[in-house]
């Protein structure tokens, strides 16, 4: 029940700028704070970001996040050949009684 | 070193039923909320279960409702997943979790399920 949207992809050069967005409603994004994920090929997913706009120890500072209203987003600045990945926004949802997951976005660096 | 290992994946026909467990070392398993996560084949991310520290609370994504029952062992560090009635779609990687949607947030590295005849 993928009930958080996210482009399907996105790309950019090395060194570029990369934004996904991740558009929700108030039972959950709107109420509940965000998180991030990253899946690298072959890999289980790993916490990127936590509360709309923390970062875990070890991530780098290139990956921020924001959330305003029923929306966040992921940006990644100084884009690299290691950021390719599929990239997943999370919240638990209050009606659904449920953590619901993104629909998820592939970065790919051109 | 935290460390979320699961096995009890496998081959299973349509009707059957599986036991996942996951094996938890590295933190305080008592402490926190463990989930279930499952991924189909080429498909995005889906939650499946939670379970409270003490197991005193359980939530289930609908499809599985009835199905499918989290439990915990807190002296074993332990956590499972019970599936009875599988079906084709629950063909998954399933993902022990622990503490899902907060700053602790960890992940195993999976064990697959396939439904198939």
């Amino acid at each position: 029940q993928s009930v958080l949207t996210q482009p399907p992809s996105a790309s950019g050069t090395p060194g570029q700028r990369v934004t996904i967005s991740c558009s929700g409603s108030t039972s959950n994004i709107g109420n509940n704070p965000v998180n991030w994920y990253q899946q690298l090929p072959g890999t289980a997913p790993r916490l990127l970001i936590y509360t709309n706009n923390q970062r875990p120890s070890g991530v780098p500072d290139r990956f921020s996040g924001s959330k305003s209203g029923t929306s966040a987003s992921l940006a990644i600045s100084g884009l690299q050949s290691e950021d390719e990945a599929d990239y997943y926004c999370a919240a638990w949802d209050g009606s659904l009684k449920g953590y619901v997951f993104g629909t998820g976005t592939k970065v790919t660096v051109l | 070193e935290v460390q979320l290992v699961e096995s009890g994946g496998g081959l299973v026909q349509p009707g059957g039923s599986l036991r996942l467990s996951c094996a938890a070392s590295g933190f305080t398993f008592s402490n926190y909320w463990m989930t279930w996560v499952r991924q189909a084949p080429g498909k995005g991310l889906e939650w499946v279960a939670n379970i409270k520290e003490d197991g005193s609370e359980k939530y289930y994504v609908d499809s599985v409702k009835g199905r499918f029952t989290i439990s915990r062992d807190n002296a074993k560090n332990s956590l499972y997943l019970q599936m009875n009635s599988l079906r084709g779609e629950d063909t998954a990687v399933y993902y022990c979790v622990r503490a899902v949607g907060s700053s602790s947030a960890y992940w195993g590295q999976g064990t697959l399920v396939t439904v198939s005849s």
